[in-house]
């Protein structure tokens, strides 16, 4: 099956740095790669994703990149602010059985003040 | 509101006692799954429903059954509990259209204690 690594594990930026965070993957097949936030005490939530037809998607201060040769997948957050602290997941899925999800292991991103 | 409940948000159990997760969504979601969450190990999919009395296993579906009756309900049965399935669990729902998955909707969580 797939498998999804994702580094760094901690990550401490000062606020107003940007921030990055990376997944690789190993199923040449995923073809949907979402990102996750999960803020302490809830459910993750979906901050953006890419499709495979596309290399770059932004959303104000979040973008994600996505280069399928080398399979890996990066979260940019410019400007961070202190309620970008969680702790974020990276996912892969493919699209002939895309109904099967795996995840990054997270990591957990602290913006001091 | 749109949202994702499940239910209990907390339960202590004993190894062996019979127990189920009510899940359940109100956007007429088709897809529905259930995932575990571990120290290190980020999100591991236990099952996945793609619409109701379809049902398929994730990647850890030992210990774990599912039943899809009606399409706003995804219940997580544990037969016979173990310590090992002490962790964080969350449901999720997504609208699908074809083969393409739209946003997912995780729950609130549910932690599970198993003594």
């Amino acid at each position: 099956g797939e498998n999804v690594e994702q580094h760094p594990s901690t990550l401490s930026v000062q606020e107003g740095d940007s921030a990055v965070i990376k997944c690789t993957y190993s199923d040449s097949a995923s073809n949907y790669f979402p990102w996750y936030k999960q803020e302490l005490g809830k459910g993750p939530q979906l901050i953006i994703d890419i499709r495979s037809n596309v290399g770059e998607k932004k959303d104000q201060r979040i973008a994600v990149t996505l280069n399928k040769t080398a399979k890996h997948f990066s979260l940019h957050i410019t400007e961070t602010q202190p309620e970008d602290s969680a702790v974020y997941f990276c996912a892969a899925s493919r699209g002939d059985n895309f109904n099967k999800f795996y995840f990054g292991s997270g990591t957990k991103l602290n913006v001091k003040p | 509101e749109a949202q994702v409940t499940q239910n209990p948000r907390y339960l202590i159990t004993v190894t062996g006692k019979k127990l189920t997760v009510t899940c359940s969504q109100n956007m007429n979601h088709e897809y529905m799954s259930w995932y575990r969450q571990d120290p290190g190990l980020g999100l591991r999919q236990i099952y996945y429903s793609m619409n109701v009395e379809v049902t398929d296993k994730g990647d850890v579906p030992e210990g774990y059954k599912v039943s899809r009756k009606e399409k706003r309900n995804f219940p997580l049965i544990l037969e016979s509990p173990s310590p090992n399935q002490t962790s964080l669990y969350f449901c999720a729902s997504s609208l699908t259209s074809g083969s393409r998955m739209e946003t997912q909707y995780f729950g609130p969580g549910t932690r599970l204690l198993v003594l």
